[in-house]
């Protein structure tokens, strides 16, 4: 079965220090892959995707993700942390053989001034 | 604002009713997505349209029914609700489907009482 995880509900880091925040997949076929964030009553706001290429990917807000084929991993990075990231961020996979995109069930991020 | 409108943003109704939500996607594209978010199920794909046609079914219920229209705006159809019915509904959006990212509207919160 096709799935996403996201090992940690929660992810606590002080502003200004770097944070990660995890994600591995289990897609057939060559996987596309999304970082999406969900602010409290709001509807999930795209951050970066990738399809091919480069392993670092750039995206919004200063966040990028890492691509580990190895490792099936594509775990999310920002440099330094700001507080107003504080969210829940989704990783998700779309297998091009399906068309459908598998979501992780979530990581809250808290950055604590 | 990704462009992707819901109406209403919020439902609140009995069991066993009927209710309709609506989409519009962002101008000029063509697939339509319909997701469910609740918290013991995390974020459901329900079903996709492309251009009028069904084009991927996930775990849509079959009191659940939608369509989109000439003008591609969507409905998502629920009937003979349940309490467990109650969740997040999303709507999103992409150019064509299948490896195009999917940007998502602010979403519905239905609660069945």
């Amino acid at each position: 079965a096709q799935s996403v995880a996201q090992p940690e509900d929660q992810v606590n880091v002080a502003e200004g220090n770097p944070l990660t925040v995890k994600c591995t997949y289990s897609v057939s076929g060559n996987p596309y892959l999304f970082w999406y964030v969900q602010y409290p009553n709001r509807g999930l706001q795209f951050l970066l995707k990738y399809i091919t290429g480069d392993n670092l990917v750039k995206g919004s807000y200063g966040f990028e993700a890492e691509f580990n084929k190895s490792q099936t991993s594509f775990h999310l990075k920002k440099p330094s942390a700001l507080v107003s990231d504080s969210a829940l961020y989704f990783c998700a996979a779309l297998s091009s053989n399906t068309g459908k995109l598998i979501f992780g069930q979530g990581t809250t991020l808290q950055v604590k001034p | 604002d990704s462009g992707v409108t819901q109406t209403p943003k919020h439902l609140i109704t009995a069991t066993g009713q009927r209710v309709t939500l609506r989409c519009s996607p962002r101008s000029g594209d063509l697939s339509v997505y319909w997701y469910q978010q609740s918290l013991d199920q995390g974020l459901q794909f329900l079903i996709q349209y492309y251009n009028g046609e069904e084009r991927a079914k996930g775990n849509i219920l079959e009191r659940f029914s939608a369509q989109q229209f000439p003008d591609l705006h969507s409905e998502l159809n629920l009937s003979s609700l349940e309490l467990g019915d109650s969740a997040l509904y999303f709507c999103a959006s992409s150019v064509e489907g299948r490896t195009d990212t999917q940007y998502f509207g602010p979403g519905t919160r239905l609660t069945v009482l």
